[in-house]
């Protein structure tokens, strides 16, 4: 059973520039949340999709939005790349239907985006 | 809002002893989760333990357990016989009761080293 899988591991990319990340959630999951990690930070929460729809979001301005498809994978998208978004992103998924206890949550590894 | 105090930026423990971790939050909410994430250089954000604020006993997973003190906001970490393969940064992170699943409010990270 693969876990959260993300494409691409790494990517460098040039200011004013517009990136999409992927993300394959858990089989089973239909919850898919976004999270960027700064290097020597927390991760922090950008935003989560289920049913296709953005349901939930973090502080993070408009140039980052998402998608989410009926097999239940996602893209983050940024656009007007500036140099402080360089940072690890990672998805992670879980499964609405059971508790909302926490334990359910996995991540992926990440996609370590570098804009120059 | 929530916010999680990580005040160790960085640990180190011998092989074989044992290590605290600290984690303060910030919350006026009654009901919540807690976890420990423990991310390797691989990157990945593995669980290692959560706790329930409506639980009183404090949760254990084998040589990892913690010490939470609800009424002082803490949430410390304690790891037994420590073993080089600990070696990673480890996360406390705050999570609502109720509402979407996914939204972690992560501290900024304590990284430890197990030496040899």
């Amino acid at each position: 059973d693969a876990g959260v899988t993300q494409s691409p591991t790494h990517l460098i990319k040039t200011r004013g520039q517009q990136v999409t990340l992927r993300c394959s959630p858990k089989s089973g999951h239909d919850t898919v949340s976004w999270y960027q990690q700064a290097l020597g930070q927390g991760p922090q929460f950008i935003f989560q999709y289920y049913e296709e729809e953005e349901r939930q979001r973090g502080n993070f301005p408009d140039r980052f939005s998402g998608h989410q498809y009926p097999n239940y994978s996602s893209e983050l998208n940024v656009n007007a790349l500036l140099l402080g978004d360089s940072a690890l992103y990672l998805c992670a998924s879980s499964p609405e239907s059971t508790d909302i206890s926490g334990n359910t949550i996995y991540f992926g590894e990440g996609s370590w985006l570098t804009v120059v | 809002a929530q916010t999680v105090t990580q005040s160790q930026p960085e640990m180190s423990v011998q092989e074989a002893e044992t290590v605290t971790l600290s984690c303060t939050y910030d919350t006026s909410e009654s009901n919540y989760y807690l976890f420990w994430y423990k991310q390797p250089p691989s990157r990945q954000m593995i669980l290692v333990i959560r706790q329930e604020a409506y639980k009183q006993q404090n949760a254990t997973e084998n040589r990892f357990s913690v010490n939470f003190q609800k009424a002082a906001k803490s949430f410390s970490l304690k790891i037994s016989d420590s073993q080089l393969g600990d070696t990673a940064m480890y996360f406390c992170a705050f999570k609502n009761y109720g509402g979407s699943q996914g939204n972690l409010i992560f501290g900024k990270g304590t990284k430890l080293s197990v030496k040899p």
